[in-house]
Formats: structure tokens, sequence, C-alpha cells
């Protein structure tokens, strides 16, 4: 059981260039998110998949999307990367525990140049 | 509006005792968390309360809940150097999906 997990782990662009963050879960959790970290700040949601098939916005979504492929897996992309978007970006996922408790992975620390 | 605020900075002896603090805004909280995050890894749940309690104990670790002034705090009893991390509060709001609302997390150092 690895719970989440997130590729790669490391990422340098440049401007303008796209990428796709990978993230699977294996707990069988219906909820998935993508937040960002940035210095001084707690996490942000960018998006967010209740379920598999659905999709839906957070506080920061401009310059991404997000794909809910399966149940398993939730990939969030950077179309045209610009350096604002240099974080560190963690998924989670949750489960009908009644605890509502997110799971997260190990980040993906993305530098744009 | 919804907001969770944290001190930023914490650091206490080997040994001591150290408390963290939080401070939330929506009084519609159901849960609050406390994540713990050490260089280069991701957030791991420590524990988290809910908010029809006031304490919760579990080990080491004393969460203690004011829902009156909306102060949450974490106690870490005997602090060992490795529980020197990041430490993020989080609330989930109730209704609509499972939102968390981060604090930007304290460093707690631990010295000798």
């Amino acid at each position: 059981n690895a719970g989440v997990t997130q590729t790669p782990k490391f990422q340098v662009l440049k401007t303008g260039q796209s990428m796709t963050l990978q993230c699977a879960q294996d707990m069988n959790h219906n909820s998935m998110y993508w937040y960002r970290q940035d210095p001084g700040m707690g996490l942000r949601l960018i998006y967010y998949s209740a379920s598999e098939g659905t999709t839906d916005k957070g506080e920061v979504p401009n310059g991404y999307n997000v794909s809910r492929l399966n149940k398993r897996e939730f990939s969030l992309r950077l179309e045209s990367a610009a350096p604002s978007q240099t974080s560190v970006y963690f998924c989670a996922s949750t489960g009908p525990t009644g605890t509502d408790t997110q799971y997260f992975g190990p980040g993906t620390r993305l530098t744009v140049l | 509006g919804e907001d969770v605020e944290q001190s930023l900075f914490l650091s206490v002896r080997e040994g001591d005792s150290s408390v963290i603090n939080c401070t939330y805004t929506d009084s519609s909280s159901t849960y609050l968390y406390w994540y713990k995050q050490e260089p280069g890894a991701g957030l791991q749940l420590l524990t988290y309360i809910f908010s029809n309690m006031d304490m919760k104990q579990d080990q080491r670790l004393t969460v203690l809940l004011n829902k009156k002034d909306k102060h949450l705090s974490l106690r870490i009893a005997d602090t060992q150097t490795g529980d020197s991390a990041i430490y993020f509060c989080a609330e989930r709001i109730s209704g609509g999906y499972n939102k968390l609302i981060f604090g930007a997390g304290t460093r707690l150092a631990v010295h000798p």
C-alpha cells in the first residue's frame, strides 16, 4: 500500500513550456486534490475532484488544468508555465472515513525560469 | 471570510513541552487537524479533533480546542529533535466538498 504517489519529484521548466504532474492513490479514495505550497503561506487548493469523472476549481485555478483519468489517478497540467507557478505541488486524497482526513503525496518541486 | 492563523516560529529546548497555537475564523468548522511536514516531505496527519470536543490526547500529543474563542493548540510533551518540523493547523469547512483551510505553518526548532 503506497498511499499517494507523485511524479516527478523535481522539475525545472522554461517560461512557456508545458508539463503534466502525475498523482495516483491506491486507497480506493473517491476525492482527490491538488495544492500548491509557497513560502510563508499555507497550502492553497488549485483543483479538486470529488469523484471519478468530476473536477472543480479551487482557490487558485488560473493557469492549470486537471484530468481525473480514473479513480486512482488525478493529473495537473500547466499549459504554458510562468515563473509565478514556481512552487511545491502536493496531491492529496480522501476516503469516506467520517473524519475526512486528507492524505498527502510527497510533493513535486517545480521551478519555472 | 475563512482564515487560519499561526505564529511562524517556535524554538524549544529538548525535553521541554512545545505549544503551538492556531486561531480560525469559521464557526462552522467540523474537524480541525494538525499536520506535520518534515523537510522535503509531504504533510503527515498527526491528529485531529472533532469540533464538539474540548481535548484529545494521543501519547505525547494533546490537542485543546476552545470553540468560543476559535482557538486550537497542539502540545508536544518531552519534545525531541525528531519533532523539528513545520506544523500546520487546518480546519474543515462544513458543506460542499471536503474543503480544508490551512494556516501558514509553525516551524518548530528543537535545540539541545
